[in-house]
């Protein structure tokens, strides 16, 4: 059965202080591992897609990075908008648009 | 371009009844998942429609059903709720034939059962 657990479940920066989130999966075959950030109220915002291990994808402070057991979403220098529930999900090569989340990591930024 | 829009966005019901929610995916857009995400499981998969029909269904009961329509609107209906049914409902659209993930959720409905 697909899984994904991250770690933490939550998390307290203080703006400025890089971090690290960690995803990790079991799929039979990875079509695709995805990040979503989601506030509260509202729903999954779409981050990055990533396809292969070694493949890295960047925007503004966030850098996503993949291998074959897990993948990382770094934080550089938060700033307290960055504040959320990221949430990381996998994509099974046999499944569609079927979509299998872990239950997120909340990060809460401090100015 | 408007987003995904899922109505209502709140409503309250009590055990045994039937609820209808409703979504407008992104114009252009064929392909529609519907999750369901509590506190405590997270997001969870229902059922994905392309073309008006069911591509992938979840584990969940029959209660749950869904539909599609010829424009690309989805409805899903639960019947005979139970108390363990309140959650967000989460509707996303995708422009992708086959499947990248890229999917554009709506802001949910907030169902509770009384």
């Amino acid at each position: 059965e697909d899984q994904v657990t991250q770690s933490p479940e939550a998390l307290r920066l203080q703006e400025g202080e890089s971090s690290s989130l960690n995803c990790s999966y079991t799929v039979s075959g990875l079509r695709g591992l995805f990040w979503y950030r989601q506030d509260p109220g509202k729903g999954p915002e779409f981050l990055f897609t990533l396809y292969s291990a070694g493949e890295e994808k960047e925007k503004e402070r966030l850098k996503a990075t993949l291998t074959k057991k897990e993948s990382f979403l770094h934080i550089t220098a938060p700033k307290p908008e960055d504040s959320a529930t990221y949430l990381c999900a996998v994509q099974a090569d046999t499944g569609f648009q079927k979509l299998v989340f872990g239950t997120g990591t909340r990060l809460l930024v401090s100015p | 371009k408007a987003g995904v829009t899922q109505t209502p966005r709140y409503l309250i019901k009590t055990r045994g009844q039937q609820v209808t929610l409703s979504c407008s995916p992104i114009s252009g857009h064929r392909s529609v998942s519907w999750y369901q995400q509590t506190p405590g499981q997270g997001l969870q998969f229902l059922f994905e429609y392309f073309s008006e029909t069911q591509r992938n269904k979840g584990n969940f009961p029959g209660r749950f059903s869904g539909r599609q329509f010829s424009n690309s609107r989805s409805e899903m209906n639960v019947s005979t709720l139970e108390l363990g049914d309140s959650a967000l409902y989460l509707c996303a659209s995708s422009g992708h034939l086959a499947g990248t993930g890229e999917l554009f959720f709506g802001e949910g409905s907030r169902l509770t059962v009384l």
